[in-house]
């Protein structure tokens, strides 16, 4: 079980807006920023989202990324049958046994 | 361009030890920490192990801790995995990851994975 709760899936029709969610504790998100990733199978995984709403050079603005409190969430607009992958978020755990940590992974499905 | 290139990966006993290496390209190695983290079948990702870029702070997930080792060499631009006494629950892709420092700390680029397979 992920330190991190996803939703195992969201799907929405293309064109509209879906929101992933992630959920932890003060240990992680509260006191530390998330990152999110996307995730097609066979690919490396690739950066979307640092500093809980920063988009990496080449991520467009149809990524969106927030937080507040223990909890972090990914937003998408204008979907593209190419967004459907696996979504994870993830940062840094204060513990004596974790560095980071991420969630579950959230399926999207691009109806 | 950020490259990350594993290598190494491959069918191994139970019990029996693998030896994972990723070539660096693209950036100043010597100057990021890095990260192995890896996605059993069917499951999530699980980051496993921190090198920071001068080696002076190494950690594991408890899942790993005592059997694999993590090291770098800044010179020849590598990171390595040593993994010893594998079980079926280590088989997974493992990628070698960035990190990177910006207000906080994140994983940035990923290799594209090599795939270990603990069975007998």
């Amino acid at each position: 079980q992920s330190v991190l709760t996803q939703p195992p899936s969201v799907s929405a029709a293309p064109g509209q807006k879906v929101t992933i969610s992630c959920s932890g504790s003060s240990s992680n998100i509260g006191n530390n920023y998330v990152s999110w990733y996307q995730h097609l199978p066979g690919t490396a995984p690739k950066l979307l989202i640092y500093d809980n709403n920063k988009r990496p050079s080449g991520i467009p603005d149809r990524f969106s990324g927030s937080k507040s409190g223990t909890s972090a969430t990914l937003g998408i607009t204008g979907l593209q049958t190419g967004d459907e992958a696996d979504y994870y978020c993830g940062t840094w755990h204060s513990s004596l046994s974790d560095l980071w940590v991420f969630g579950g992974g959230t399926k999207l499905t691009v109806l | 361009e950020v490259q990350l290139v594993e290598s190494g990966g491959g069918l191994v006993q139970p019990g029996g030890s693998l030896r994972l290496s990723c070539a660096a390209s693209g950036f100043t190695f010597s100057s990021y920490p890095m990260n192995w983290v890896r996605q059993p079948p069917g499951k999530g990702l699980e980051w496993i192990s921190y090198i920071s870029s001068s080696s002076g702070t190494i950690t594991y997930a408890d899942s790993v801790k005592g059997r694999f080792t993590i090291s770098r060499d800044n010179a020849k631009n590598s990171l390595d995995l040593q993994m010893n006494s594998l079980t079926a629950e280590d088989t997974a892709v493992y990628y070698c990851v960035r990190t990177r420092y910006s207000s906080g700390i994140h994983p940035d680029y990923w290799g594209q994975g090599t795939l270990v397979t603990v069975s007998s």
